[in-house]
């Protein structure tokens, strides 16, 4: 079966200091893909960064970079300089790449950005 | 433009009513979900549909029936509420099932009385 798990409900970090958040799956499917989301106060989800399985290099956009570790089936979230505006919610995800390609979400990581 | 909306983003309702949520998406997208987020923000998959096709139906109580009237619509409706229902009903679109970014809609925040 397929899961994820997120094992801090909370992390804080100051301002302009990186924050990694973990993140570790399980699945026996050869090909899946591996998502970052964000949930401000607002509520909406916000789509950061995206890597797939057969990705050779790790995925970075912006001040967001996932460092995938297969063998260990983990895909971390890395924030660098984090901002006051960081402090959201982050979900890991998961796709599996064949049936009905289904997403399954973590429990979620609230980051809190301090001054 | 609004890719992924929803309406409407506040419903507060008594126990036993019916009442649907509306989801449109305008990014030419083929699959749609429905995932519903409890109090404790866990979220999780309730249905989708590709192409007006059903492709997941989790185990989700039958008063609960999705309708896609063309790909760019994913409606929810809901009978019967119980307290239970009370939480986020998100939608979601993927240009293609297996799509590499699903983008969410603002969320319907269903409060059930």
């Amino acid at each position: 079966a397929q899961k994820i798990t997120q094992t801090q409900p909370g992390m804080f970090v100051q301002e302009k200091e990186a924050v990694t958040l973990d993140c570790t799956y399980d699945t026996s499917d050869p090909s899946y893909g591996l998502f970052w989301y964000k949930q401000p106060s607002s509520g909406e989800m916000i789509f950061l960064i995206y890597q797939g399985s057969y990705d050779q290099q790790n995925a970075t956009e912006g001040r967001y970079s996932l460092n995938f570790q297969k063998a260990r089936k983990s895909a971390n979230l890395v924030i660098s300089a984090s901002q006051l505006g960081d402090s959201a919610m982050y979900f890991c995800a998961m796709r599996s790449n064949r049936g009905t390609y289904k997403y399954i979400f973590g429990t979620g990581t609230r980051l809190k950005v301090l001054a | 433009d609004t890719a992924v909306s929803q309406t409407p983003k506040y419903l507060v309702t008594q126990m036993g009513n019916d009442k649907s949520i509306k989801c449109e998406q305008n990014l030419g997208h083929d699959t749609m979900y429905w995932y519903k987020q409890d109090s404790k923000k866990f979220l999780k998959i309730m249905f989708s549909y590709n192409n007006k096709e059903l492709i997941i139906n989790e185990t989700v109580p039958n008063r609960f029936s999705p309708k896609s009237p063309d790909k760019a619509h994913l409606n929810l409706h809901i009978n019967s509420l119980e307290l239970g229902d009370s939480a986020v009903y998100f939608c979601a679109s993927s240009l293609l099932a297996g799509g590499d970014t699903q983008y969410f809609g603002p969320g319907t925040r269903l409060t059930v009385l």
